[in-house]
């Protein structure tokens, strides 16, 4: 079965700009979240929806949005792009709970220049 | 904000030793833990999962977790030289921020041949 899929692998931009990432989930997994990391640490949570409802918001600005779709894949969105959101972002699904332990895909490397 | 403390290292062992990676928690309410590998430039594989106090063994890792202390941590027996990695540890979130992890910043351990 495949994986957790993200897209882009990688993407540059510059500041003020926006950014749009996509994951899509296991199969039959319900929950996705979304989290950020920066070199050096670990992942920090941004975003967390199940069956299509947001469950849970970390602390980042309104900037961050996100949702998910009827299939169960999200799309995250950035705008007003800073030096500062440079970073891998990670989506990772669970199964049905949303306390089940997360699979993470390959992450989107985005720079901003 | 649940924090999640892990030793610093780097951690350096030779292959055939035994690893002992430890990480601290800060909600003692909390109730899931998860073990993450992670590759440099890659992203977090789940390797463990553990919800009780005691052991739990999976061929060469044993994650072992004391609620009390509020401690959990991961013994590779073992090691090899593939098992050079960053080991994340992962709290899971409860009542309003159930579902959410929670990381510390990761334990970087190398396996000299």
């Amino acid at each position: 079965d495949a994986g957790v899929t993200q897209s882009p692998t990688h993407l540059i931009k510059t500041r003020g700009q926006h950014v749009t990432l996509r994951c899509s989930p296991i199969s039959g997994h319900k929950s996705v979240s979304w989290y950020q990391q920066v070199l050096g640490q670990g992942p920090q949570f941004i975003f967390q929806y199940y069956e299509k409802e947001e469950r849970g918001r970390g602390n980042f600005p309104d900037r961050f949005s996100a949702r998910q779709f009827p299939n169960y894949s999200s799309e995250l969105n950035v705008n007003a792009l800073l030096l500062g959101d440079s970073a891998l972002y990670l989506c990772a699904s669970s199964p049905q709970g949303i306390n089940q332990p997360q699979h993470f895909g390959d992450g989107t490397r985005l720079s901003i220049l | 904000q649940k924090e999640v403390e892990q030793n610093s290292g780097p951690l350096s062992v030779p292959e055939g030793a035994i690893a002992s990676l430890n990480c601290t928690y800060s909600d003692r309410g909390s109730q899931s833990f998860f073990w993450y590998r992670q590759y440099s430039g890659k992203s977090p594989e789940l390797i463990m999962s553990i919800y009780s106090n005691g052991d739990k063994e999976d061929g060469r890792f044993t994650a072992q977790l004391n609620k009390a202390s509020q401690y959990v941590s991961l013994l590779i027996r073992d090691s090899q030289p593939s098992d050079s990695a960053t080991y994340l540890c992962a709290v899971s979130g409860r009542g309003s921020t159930l579902g959410r992890l929670y990381f510390g910043r990761g334990t970087q351990l190398t396996v000299w041949p």
